[in-house]
């Protein structure tokens, strides 16, 4: 049973359009984090959350924490295909150490 | 300064065999853990080591160990291997140990096939 739901699994856009990706769970987390990894390497920190309807931003990119902690969405504005790749999220709880993940979404931008 | 290293890169091996994965972390950083991602879905935790003691344990079974060095890198072993340990898997380090405020440096992964 997967606690992270991350949708879509997987995306193919063009160029130059808009996009919003999603992590949800019914538990509440203390922290979520969202990943890119490319083929071959490992997962890279893109941004950590920890407050309830935080919002931050990287260039581009917009990640919002849900108000109950139970979810995340990052949105991409004008998807360039250097964003190709597969983004993970994942949420730690306060009762341990550990991080639990999402199967990630494959998103491919086309030029 | 240099990432997380893994080794080795790949590694083929026949179920029930054993194997040692080996992970050096950031300089300077004293917390590493170890993933297991099997394709098309996202890392599984198995383990946090933080100043050479073991601080959390995923849902593995006995098969799974891992130590922590004085020097901070460490060692995953799969005992009696079986096809579904085929798998990339990942070290990551990071100063600290709670993962929400210390961010993880992932290492590229060794790719491990159990034939």
């Amino acid at each position: 049973t997967q606690l992270l739901e991350q949708s879509p699994q997987f995306l193919s856009i063009q160029e130059g359009e808009n996009l919003t990706v999603y992590c949800n769970s019914s538990s509440v987390f203390s922290s979520l984090q969202w990943y890119r990894q490319e083929p071959g390497e490992g997962p890279v920190l893109l941004v950590t959350v920890v407050t309830g309807g935080e919002v931050k931003k990287l260039k581009r990119l917009t990640f919002q924490f849900g108000d109950a902690r139970k979810d995340s969405s990052l949105h991409i504005t004008a998807a360039q295909t250097g964003d190709t790749g597969l983004y993970l999220c994942a949420g730690e709880r306060d009762s341990n150490y550990q991080l639990i993940w999402g199967a990630g979404t494959k998103l491919i931008i086309k030029p | 300064d240099a990432g997380v290293t893994q080794s080795p890169t790949h590694l083929i091996k026949t179920r029930g065999q054993q194997v040692t994965l080996r992970c050096s972390p950031i300089s300077g950083h004293k917390s590493v853990s170890w993933y297991q991602q099997v394709l098309g879905q996202g890392p599984q935790f198995i383990f946090q080591y933080y100043e050479k003691e073991e601080r959390g344990r995923g849902n593995f079974p006995d098969r799974f160990s891992a130590r922590q060095f004085p020097n901070y890198s460490s060692e995953l072993n799969v005992n009696a291997l079986l096809l579904g340990d085929s798998a990339l898997y990942l070290c990551a380090s990071s100063r600290g140990a709670w993962t929400g405020s210390y961010e993880q440096y992932f290492g590229p992964g060794t790719r491990l096939t159990v034939t």
